[in-house]
This record gives structure tokens, C-alpha cells and sequence, in this order.
């Protein structure tokens, strides 16, 4: 079956630095790609849809100065968290559109700490 | 947009007991309907979907089938095992639109 990575799995860092996280489409090749975070106890909220070649388009309320996507590849985007603060502490997961099955595949989620 | 209401956990069954947990959606056309569960500390897995009216998909002894007439497609296994101890997300999905998904509800299965 179709597999999606992520790295890394978990990061800790301080606040103000900058943290890229990786999505990789593994055995197949994903012109979209959706990127979502979780907190604690509660649903995915979808941040953003990553088209590969072109800008991503981010859902209402999410910050694109602050959260970077890049989709270079048909199978690597990435997301960056800009000068993070611990209210962005959260799980971050990617999930690629496998377009032969028109279904959509999710990593393993980053859990990310800002302290 | 697409929307998802699912029954409010936690759900807490004994093993071997029956299990549903109800999902209703509002969606553009015709979707194709997802399960995915979430075991502690992992990303989602695809459990079962359903592309069709009256469709029903199955997996590890759950079952969903898809209701167009009631908008549902409510989650079903016979007999719970302690494994089966996760969060569950019904999520229906339009064309190339992302995943939707609701609150998800939280089992919990003692042995």
C-alpha cells in the first residue's frame, strides 16, 4: 500500500527558533498534499493544501507568514514553522492524495514541543 | 463545505461487548465515506470506506455501511477486543477536497 513519512517524529525546541518538518510520499507520487494539526484530545483541523509546483492554499484562520509550506517534488513537502511559541506546540500531520486512488494517505504525525 | 457529526465520547464497553458509535455528514454530491482510527500516540489509519449508496466497507470485524437516504454511516463490530482501545473518525470527502473530520470518539475497551 501506498506509504507517507514524516520527519522528524518528534521535536522539542525554544521558542523563536524555526522547525521544518518533512512529508514524503514513499511509493508513489502525490500532486497534492494536505497538511493538518491536532491537539491534544481533539479532531485533525486542516491547515493547508499543498499543490506541488505552486503556492499552497491555507484555510482561514492559519498564518502562512508563520506556517511555510513547500511542495517541490511530486513526493516531498514540507512544512515550516516560523519563530515558534509553545501555543504551537501541537501534532502536525501530513497526509498525500494518491491520485490513481483518489484517496488520501497520512504520515505518522510530528509531535512538536516549543518550550 | 463538507461537515461531520459524530456521538460524543468517551465510550468505555467491556471485551467482547457490541459497538456502534454513530456518524452522520453533510457533503457536496455524492462522497465517498471514511473510518480512520488513531491509536495512542500514532497518525490515522484507514479502517474501512465506502464510495457508494448502500456500499458497505469492512475490516477487522467492523463494519459501516452507507446510508444516503439518513445521511450516516454508523460504525459496527460484534465482539470489542482491548486492542480495539483508540479514537475513530468518521470523515466524508467530495472529489479532490481534503479529508473533513469530526470530533472523533474515543474507545476505550476493558478487559
Amino acid at each position: 500500500g501506498a506509504v507517507v513519512s514524516q520527519h522528524p517524529s518528534w521535536v522539542i525546541c525554544k521558542s523563536g527558533t524555526s522547525v521544518k518538518i518533512e512529508c514524503r510520499s514513499l511509493d508513489f507520487q502525490a500532486t497534492t498534499m494536505f497538511w493538518y494539526r491536532q491537539f491534544p484530545k481533539q479532531s485533525l483541523m486542516l491547515m493547508a493544501t499543498s499543490n506541488e509546483g505552486s503556492k499552497a492554499t491555507y484555510e482561514q484562520g492559519v498564518e502562512k507568514d508563520k506556517f511555510l509550506i513547500n511542495h517541490a517534488s511530486l513526493t516531498l513537502s514540507t512544512l515550516t514553522v516560523t519563530s515558534a511559541h509553545p501555543e504551537d506546540s501541537s501534532f502536525y500531520i501530513c497526509s498525500s492524495l494518491a491520485a490513481a486512488h483518489n484517496e488520501q494517505f497520512f504520515g505518522p504525525g510530528t509531535r512538536l514541543t516549543v518550550l | 463545505g463538507n461537515s461531520v457529526t459524530q456521538m460524543e465520547g468517551p465510550v468505555t464497553l467491556s471485551e467482547e461487548a457490541f459497538l456502534t458509535i454513530n456518524c452522520t455528514y453533510t457533503a457536496t454530491g455524492y462522497p465517498s465515506l471514511f473510518w480512520y482510527v488513531q491509536y495512542p500516540g500514532e497518525g490515522l489509519q484507514l479502517l474501512l470506506k465506502a464510495t457508494k449508496a448502500d456500499d458497505k466497507g469492512s475490516n477487522k470485524g467492523f463494519e459501516a455501511t452507507y446510508r444516503k437516504e439518513t445521511t450516516s454511516f454508523h460504525l459496527e463490530k460484534g465482539s470489542v477486543q482491548v486492542s480495539d482501545s483508540a479514537v475513530y473518525f468518521c470523515a466524508p470527502r467530495s472529489g479532490n477536497t481534503p479529508l473533513v473530520f469530526g470530533k472523533g470518539t474515543r474507545l476505550s475497551v476493558i478487559a
